[in-house]
């Protein structure tokens, strides 16, 4: 059983820049949620995504934005950069059954950092 | 959102047990205490969670006060690998949206 994995590990980009971070679900899951760590602080949600539609945003600006895939798989997108956009983004996939809370498995991350 | 509190950080010996306190005294009938924890420079992992009834898993053991408003997690011994960041945290049953606080920092001395 393969786990959650994220691509790129690490990103700089500049301010203004777009970004697009990867994310594959754990086998067998419905559902992803991505979230943003700054450092030294706990993860904040930004959104989850199940069965390819947002079902629940936090509280981000619309230049975050999100797709599932048929795949489960997902990609996070921020439209111009802010500095304040350096962070860890985490991405975690649970599967969502019967409106039954499961566990949330979190991928490693990646680490961007605006310049 | 009901908000959960917990100790900064707190240490503790190898092999001795460990108990990680959190207080949600905003608890409501629904809410749901769950427990994950942060190992560095990785994502944050499930540990346990519970309703009413203390909860054993192979990771650790979950003891929830009567009046749902307080609850410690217990590592019966604790190893260097269980230095990590504890957060508690609560959610509805059909609540998808892991609200994280600051959570305790757990310092693992040999």
């Amino acid at each position: 059983e393969t786990g959650v994995t994220q691509s790129p590990t690490h990103l700089i980009k500049t301010r203004g820049q777009q970004v697009t971070l990867r994310c594959s679900s754990q086998s067998g899951h419905n559902t992803v949620s991505w979230y943003q760590q700054a450092l030294g602080q706990g993860p904040q949600f930004i959104f989850q995504y199940y069965r390819e539609e947002e079902n629940g945003r936090g509280n981000f600006p619309p230049r975050f934005s999100g797709l599932q895939f048929p795949n489960y798989s997902s990609e996070l997108n921020v439209n111009a950069l802010e500095l304040d956009d350096s962070a860890l983004y985490l991405c975690a996939s649970s599967l969502l059954f019967r409106e039954t809370y499961n566990e949330q498995f979190f991928g490693p991350g990646t680490r961007l950092t605006v310049l | 959102d009901a908000k959960t509190t917990q100790p900064n950080s707190m240490e503790s010996n190898e092999e001795e047990p460990v108990h990680l306190p959190c207080n949600h005294s905003t608890i409501s009938g629904t809410d749901y205490i769950h427990w994950y924890r942060q190992l560095p420079s990785q994502g944050p992992e499930y540990v346990i969670h519970g309703l009413t009834s203390n909860v054993n898993n192979r990771m650790a053991s979950l003891a929830i006060a009567e009046d749902r408003k307080s609850s410690t997690l217990i590592l019966h011994r604790a190893t260097l690998r269980d230095a990590a960041v504890y957060y508690c945290i609560l959610l509805n049953n059909a609540g998808n949206m892991l609200t994280f606080g600051g959570g305790t920092r757990l310092m693992v001395k040999p």
